[in-house]
């Protein structure tokens, strides 16, 4: 099946700073997103992007889908930054749905 | 208002009896998944299933079953074979393609004693 990873597994900023998270995937998709999980261990849905970049407000992301990445650039980061962020990927002939090992981050004021 | 419930948020049960862990949307999707996640870990699946009365295992399904009697249900059931069922439980769904997006039920914390 396919393996995602992703890096770094911790990172710690400060508020203000910048921060790009890579998700690497092992076989080609049609499906990949990204996930924040707040510290309640609610999983919000950040971005749907199977190939492309997107932009919502301080976050962006891009997928190059012939490359097997895709990265989450975090812009002036704030503390309600912090939790784990995870990729997931869906890919093949099946539905199931993959999880990266996530990255733990935390923003320091 | 549209989205996936999961119920009970918290439970907790004596070691050595099946619990079930409830999962229902209302956002007409085909597919349904069911995670387990433990403390500093990421996710991993335990069932999924794309259509009523089908599904599949994941990567971690022993002590655990499913059933899919209506589109809009996809109860777990956590048995006593389970070797160590604390942990915290996710549901998602999506619409059946491969190329949709999944959304996320709160979660259900459960402890075994």
């Amino acid at each position: 099946g396919i393996q995602v990873e992703q890096s770094p597994p911790d990172l710690i900023l400060q508020e203000g700073a910048n921060s790009t998270l890579r998700c690497n995937f092992s076989d080609s998709v049609n499906n990949l997103q990204w996930f924040h999980q707040n510290p309640w261990g609610q999983l919000i849905n950040l971005f749907y992007i199977p190939s492309g970049t997107k932009q919502n407000g301080r976050l962006s992301a891009t997928t190059v889908a012939t490359e097997r990445y895709s990265l989450l650039y975090i812009s002036s980061s704030q503390t309600t930054d912090s939790g784990v962020y995870f990729c997931a990927v869906n890919g093949g002939a099946t539905n199931k749905l993959i999880f990266g090992t996530g990255t733990l981050l935390a923003v320091q004021p | 208002d549209g989205g996936i419930t999961q119920s009970p948020k918290y439970l907790f049960r004596k070691e050595g009896q099946n619990v079930t862990l409830s999962c229902e949307q209302n956002l007409n999707h085909d597919a349904m998944y069911w995670y387990r996640q433990d403390p500093g870990q990421g996710l991993r699946l335990i069932y999924y299933s794309q259509i009523v009365n089908d599904f599949q295992k994941g990567d971690i399904a022993e002590g655990y079953s499913v059933s899919r009697e209506k589109k809009e249900s996809f109860p777990l059931t956590v048995t006593s074979a389970q070797k160590n069922p604390t942990a915290f439980y996710l549901c998602a769904s999506k619409h059946g393609a491969r190329n949709t997006e999944a959304f996320f039920g709160q979660g259900t914390r459960l402890t075994v004693v």
